[in-house]
């Protein structure tokens, strides 16, 4: 049981290029979420799912898209990096997106756009 | 105003002290996680309450619903323990959102 596993841990990207984030849980958790953690601010909602084939936008969802097409995976993509998105990402699942469930999170990815 | 708020924002503490992290919140919530993460590593996942309080191991967190706040208790502390203490609370209603605090720095020197 891995639980949240995230891919890569690092990565630099040039500006203008485009990457995936990659994140995947075997516990058959139904919500999936992404958040990105930057100096002296909370963690942010960037994209959430509450299940296979239905995903819905966070607080700060502008340059990245996501899709659910299984229960397992939930990627996130950016299409054309900015300086602005150099930050450490991080996926989290639980199983339901309601109060009483408890939160697993992946070891991160620590994105740098030069 | 952020909605969660924590405080101290840094905390350096000797080994063995008893620790307290605080977490005020200004929104209705249905449940609030207390989170560990430690420098350059992934974020653990220590409590999740909506009411009274829960214990593991040296670990003590509490809530109190109608003072919308959190405590987090360290009793006996190690350097181990050092990390960031995050507080999130999840919204109730239709929203369902989580929302972070910034963290609490602990330090603990032996």
């Amino acid at each position: 049981n891995a639980g949240v596993t995230q891919t890569p841990k690092f990565q630099v990207l040039k500006t203008g290029q485009s990457m995936t984030l990659q994140c995947a849980q075997d516990m058959n958790h139904e919500y999936m979420s992404w958040y990105r953690q930057d100096p002296g601010m909370g963690l942010r909602l960037i994209h959430y799912s509450v299940g296979a084939g239905i995903t819905d936008q966070g607080e700060v969802p502008n340059g990245y898209n996501v899709s659910r097409s299984t229960t397992e995976d939930f990627p996130l993509r950016l299409l054309s990096a900015a300086p602005s998105q150099t930050s450490v990402y991080f996926c989290a699942s639980s199983p339901t997106g309601t109060g009483g469930s408890p939160l697993h999170f992946g070891n991160g990815t620590r994105l740098t756009v030069t | 105003k952020n909605e969660v708020e924590q405080s101290p924002q840094n905390l350096t503490a000797q080994e063995g002290e008893f620790i307290t992290i605080n977490c005020s919140y200004s929104v209705g919530i249905s449940a609030l996680h207390w989170l560990q993460q430690h420098p350059g590593g992934g974020i653990v996942s220590l409590f999740m309450l909506s009411s009274g309080k829960k214990k593991h191991g040296r670990l003590i967190a509490t809530i109190n619903i109608q003072e919308k706040h959190s405590s987090l208790h360290i009793t006996a502390s190690h350097p181990r323990d050092s990390a960031v203490y995050i507080c999130a609370v999840r919204r109730g209603g239709a929203t369902n959102k989580l929302i972070f605090g910034t963290g609490t720095l602990l330090a603990v020197q032996p």
